[in-house]
């Protein structure tokens, strides 16, 4: 089945530690995005990327970073300079060149915890 | 830019009622309105959306509205099953970049 695969489901830093959250998309979209979700609260935009080896800052873009080598992979990472990671992660993906918007399609996101 | 607010915040329905969710949006060019149900630790899933040459749409119990003049628009479900329970979202997006801008949410509770 076509879909957004995110990958690992929970994960744990420690202080100073930089961590890798895997996205992976089957759907031949062209772009991807990186969102953050707190408790209670909407989605915030973290990095986008409308094309290959191209990617533009979002909202709070501060103390993440991310490559887009492949179409079909979009890993964010947060670093230490990340003072407060804790949060849920939703990775989403979505065709473009139609002429009019297209609805995102979101992976199952990777729940991040201080230890 | 564009900012999406939704309300209200909680909303707690009996098994068989009609349940409405409204947001207001800023930017006037945004012309792409989907609506988003997510269920405890899962991502967001598009349940319904419009675009701005459209004044409703329907799909089965869910239904969307817009008015572009007034710049707000609303999720209506009819016939609320227990398994409507979860967080709905809205969001906008202003012309054709494919970027959302997402209202703060709604928790959907139905008691049967």
């Amino acid at each position: 089945d076509g879909g957004i695969t995110q990958s690992p489901k929970y994960l744990f830093r420690k202080e100073g530690q930089n961590v890798t959250l895997s996205c992976e998309q089957n759907l031949n979209h062209d772009a991807m995005y990186w969102y953050r979700q707190d408790p209670g609260q909407g989605l915030r935009l973290i990095y986008y990327s409308q094309i290959v080896n191209d990617f533009q800052k979002g909202d709070i873009a501060e103390g993440y970073s991310v490559s887009r080598e492949k179409k079909e992979s979009f890993p964010l990472t947060v670093t230490s300079a990340q003072k407060n990671p804790t949060a849920f992660y939703l990775c989403a993906s979505t065709a473009t060149g139609f002429g009019s918007n297209q609805p995102q399609h979101f992976g199952d996101g990777t729940r991040l915890s201080i230890l | 830019g564009e900012n999406v607010e939704q309300h209200p915040s909680t909303l707690s329905v009996q098994e068989g009622d009609s349940a409405v969710i409204k947001c207001t949006y800023s930017d006037s060019a945004s012309n792409y309105f989907p609506w988003y149900k997510q269920e405890l630790g899962k991502g967001p899933q598009l349940i319904i959306d419009i675009r701005s040459n459209v004044g409703e749409k329907k799909d089965q119990r869910i239904a969307v509205t817009l008015n572009k003049t007034a710049k707000h628009f609303s999720l209506h479900i009819t016939e609320t099953q227990p398994e409507d329970s979860a967080v709905y979202f809205c969001a906008a997006d202003p012309d054709a970049g494919n970027m959302l801008t997402f209202g703060g949410g709604t928790r959907l509770m139905v008691k049967p």
